[in-house]
């Protein structure tokens, strides 16, 4: 199985200030399509989990464009230009290259 | 508006069966492969079976394969996990998910325990 390995897995953050999360998987995420299948999940307390970002980079309808992801291949980030208080909860990666489709290990993000 | 309802879950003993329900509404159901992705407890997320557009592939992780199966019922617009056998480390919540994660349930508990 494909490993996702989330770094840091403990974020506090003031604020108004940026954050940044990293992915890495264990093998190459681009497809015979060409595409990437990275995406990253936000899970807000006691909520189910809701997608942010597909396909690396593109944003899902209603996600605020401070959030962007970026990356190739193997390594991958999650950046928020200005967390805000509602940004509070765990972010997930996800590959869905592989069979199976496998997650990291979670990232907490709270206010500092 | 689109939604995912999940219903089913709920105690059961070790080698007990439940079976899981997710009515979609608020968009064409055969147009999206549907996925049901499990929690437990304080923990991560595990992505347990797919199946596609038709129904034609399904996938289920290792951990659930020969117990668990995926299906899913057009005119009612409606996917099903089908859960035989279970053990204590299948207790979670359960989700059902649709367009590869872009539409999600509400969740439903599952506890497996004497």
């Amino acid at each position: 199985d494909v490993v996702m390995t989330q770094s840091p897995l403990s974020l506090p953050v003031t604020l108004g200030q940026p954050a940044s999360i990293s992915c890495r998987s264990s093998q190459s995420l681009v497809y015979s399509d060409g595409n990437s299948y990275l995406d990253w999940f936000q899970q807000r307390p006691g909520q189910s989990p809701r997608r942010l970002i597909y396909r690396v980079s593109n944003r899902d309808s209603g996600v605020p464009d401070r959030f962007s992801g970026s990356g190739s291949g193997t390594d991958f980030t999650l950046r928020i230009s200005r967390v805000d208080a509602e940004d509070v909860g765990v972010y997930y990666c996800m590959q869905g290259t592989h069979w199976p489709h496998t997650f990291g290990q979670g990232t907490k993000l709270e206010i500092k | 508006e689109v939604q995912l309802v999940v219903s089913g879950g709920g105690l059961v003993q070790p080698g007990g069966s439940l079976r899981l329900s997710c009515a979609a509404s608020g968009f064409r159901f055969s147009d999206y492969s549907m996925s049901w992705i499990r929690q437990p407890p304080g923990k991560g997320l595990e992505w347990v079976a797919n199946i596609n557009q038709d129904g034609s592939e399904k996938y289920h992780v290792d951990s659930v394969k020969g117990r668990f199966t995926i299906s899913r019922d057009s005119a009612e617009s409606s996917v099903y996990l089908q859960m035989n056998s279970l053990r204590g480390e299948d207790t979670a919540v359960y989700y059902c998910a649709g367009g590869g994660g872009g539409v999600w349930g509400q969740g439903t508990m599952v506890t497996v325990s004497s």
